[in-house]
C-alpha cells in the first residue's frame, strides 16, 4: 500500500516550458487535491476533485490545469511555466471531500522555473 | 471566509523541555481543526484533529491540543520533546458554509520546531 505517490520528485524548467505533474493514490479515495507550498505561506489549494469526473478551482488556480484521469490519478499541468510557479507541489487525497475527512499527502514535487 | 494564523514562525527548544505551538483561527461558521506535521523532505501527515466533543485532543507521538472556542485558538503542546520532533507543524481549519465548501483545508503559515540536544 503505497498511499499517495507523485512523479517526478524534482524538476527544473525554463520559462515558457510546459510539464505535467502526476499523482496517484491506491486507497480508493474519492477526492484528490493539488497544493503548492511556499516559504512562510503554508499550503495553498490549487485545484481539487471531489469525485471522479469533477474538478474545481481552489485558491490559486491561475496558470494551472488539472485532469482527473480516473479514480486513482489526478494530474496537474503547467502550460507555460513562470518563475512565480517555483514551489513545492503536493498532491493529497481523502475518502470524501468532506470537511471532517483527513487528507493524505504525497511526498511532493520540487519545481524550479528559471 | 476562514483563516489561520500561527503566531510563531520558529520555535527552538532543548530536548526534554515542554513546547507549545500557537494557532488562532477565524471563521464565521462551525469549524474542524487539524494539526499536521512535515518532517524534512516529506509530505504532511496528520498529528491530531478536533471534530467535536472533548476540547482536549490527543494525537500521535505524545502531542495534544486544546480547542478554545472563546479565544478561537487550537494550540499544540507536548510536555517533553525529542530530537525526532524537529519538523514543521501546520495548523489547518476546515469549515462548512454550504455550497461547494467541502473538505477544503486552509493552512497556517507553519511553525518550524527545532529541538536542540
Amino acid at each position: 500500500n503505497a498511499g499517495v505517490t507523485q512523479t517526478p520528485k524534482f524538476q527544473v524548467l525554463k520559462t515558457g516550458q510546459s510539464m505535467t505533474l502526476q499523482c496517484a493514490q491506491d486507497m480508493n479515495h474519492n477526492s484528490m487535491y493539488w497544493y503548492r507550498q511556499d516559504p512562510g505561506m503554508g499550503l495553498r489549494l490549487i485545484y481539487y476533485s471531489a469525485s471522479e469526473g469533477t474538478t474545481d478551482k481552489g485558491e490559486v488556480p491561475n496558470g494551472y490545469n488539472v485532469s482527473r484521469l480516473n479514480k486513482r490519478e489526478f494530474s496537474l499541468r503547467l502550460e507555460s511555466a513562470a518563475p512565480s510557479q517555483t514551489s513545492v507541489y503536493f498532491c493529497a487525497s481523502s475518502e470524501q471531500a468532506l470537511w471532517a475527512n483527513e487528507q493524505f499527502f504525497g511526498p511532493g514535487t520540487r519545481l524550479t522555473v528559471l | 471566509a476562514q483563516s489561520v494564523t500561527q503566531l510563531d514562525s520558529q520555535v527552538p527548544v532543548f530536548e526534554e523541555a515542554p513546547v507549545e505551538l500557537r494557532c488562532n483561527y477565524s471563521s464565521s461558521v462551525s469549524v474542524y481543526l487539524f494539526w499536521y506535521v512535515q518532517y524534512p523532505n516529506q509530505g504532511l501527515q496528520l498529528l491530531l484533529k478536533y471534530l467535536s466533543g472533548s476540547t482536549l485532543v490527543k494525537g500521535i507521538n505524545g502531542f495534544e491540543a486544546e480547542f478554545n472556542k472563546s479565544q478561537t485558538s487550537f494550540h499544540l503542546r507536548k510536555p517533553s520533546v525529542h530530537i525526532s520532533d524537529t519538523a514543521e507543524y501546520f495548523c489547518a481549519v476546515s469549515s462548512h458554509a454550504g455550497g461547494t465548501s467541502y473538505g477544503k483545508l486552509t493552512f497556517g503559515q507553519g511553525t518550524i520546531l527545532t529541538v536542540h540536544p
